[in-house]
């Protein structure tokens, strides 16, 4: 599975919007990206998915450029109950089972 | 519908020991993975069970095992605790639909081995 990179930390101020940015250079025909959100002691929490172009939900919206080798999540206007750590997974779509292998993830800090 | 329950929520063990964690999945949810969050590590897959059979396994050694039940719940076994085995524990389980699974996560059980 291709090897994700994101930031390791991002701080915003409450209303921001915010754009994380996920490398997956070598992603295959077959893989899809996905994102999850971590708060302390809690289990991840799936937020969107997408293959190409424009992904958006009640929560974030995902861009993925033509070649799929990069992907932004966007938060719009963050809370400080988005205060958590961001995780870009490329998933195979189909077989194989679920084993996920999550990075370092992004730890995004929301203030007043 | 419920959603991922583990159970315990916390446990205490000391070097040596064994113990036994515990996931019930969500309603129709065939597939249960368990994956080991520690602050070096961060999170990494242990195995992941489908009907009842393990389809797949991360790189940790034989002390770790686990089963699926024929209702989809699971447990996860750890032997001859070692204080590196300090973590939580998280389960996972998805419909398996086979396209680009969304996994929902439990609350996961922290382990803590003195």
């Amino acid at each position: 599975l291709a090897k994700t990179t994101q930031p390791i930390s991002m701080d915003s101020y409450e209303g921001q919007e915010v754009n994380i940015t996920c490398s997956h250079n070598n992603i295959a025909t077959n893989d899809y990206i996905t994102w999850y959100q971590q708060f302390p002691s809690q289990g991840p929490r799936f937020i969107i998915q997408g293959y190409k172009t424009k992904v958006t939900n009640e929560v974030a919206s995902l861009f993925i450029p033509a070649d799929r080798k990069s992907s932004t999540l966007s938060l719009p206007r963050v809370s400080l109950s988005d205060t958590a750590v961001y995780y870009c997974l490329v998933v195979l779509a189909g077989g194989g089972g679920n084993k996920l292998t999550f990075g370092t993830g992004t730890q995004l800090k929301v203030e007043l | 519908k419920a959603g991922v329950t583990q159970t315990p929520r916390y446990l205490i063990k000391t070097r040596g020991q064994q113990v036994t964690l515990s996931c019930s999945p969500i309603s129709g949810h065939r597939s249960v993975s368990w994956y080991q969050q520690t602050p070096g590590q961060g999170l990494q897959f242990l195995f992941e069970y489908f009907s009842e059979t393990q389809r797949n396994k991360g790189n940790f050694p034989g002390r770790f095992s686990g089963r699926q039940f024929s209702n989809s719940r699971s447990e996860m076994n750890v032997s001859t605790l070692e204080l590196g085995d300090s973590a939580l524990y998280l389960c996972a389980s998805s419909s398996d639909t086979g396209v680009g699974e969304k996994l929902f996560f439990g609350s996961g059980t922290q382990l803590s081995v003195l």
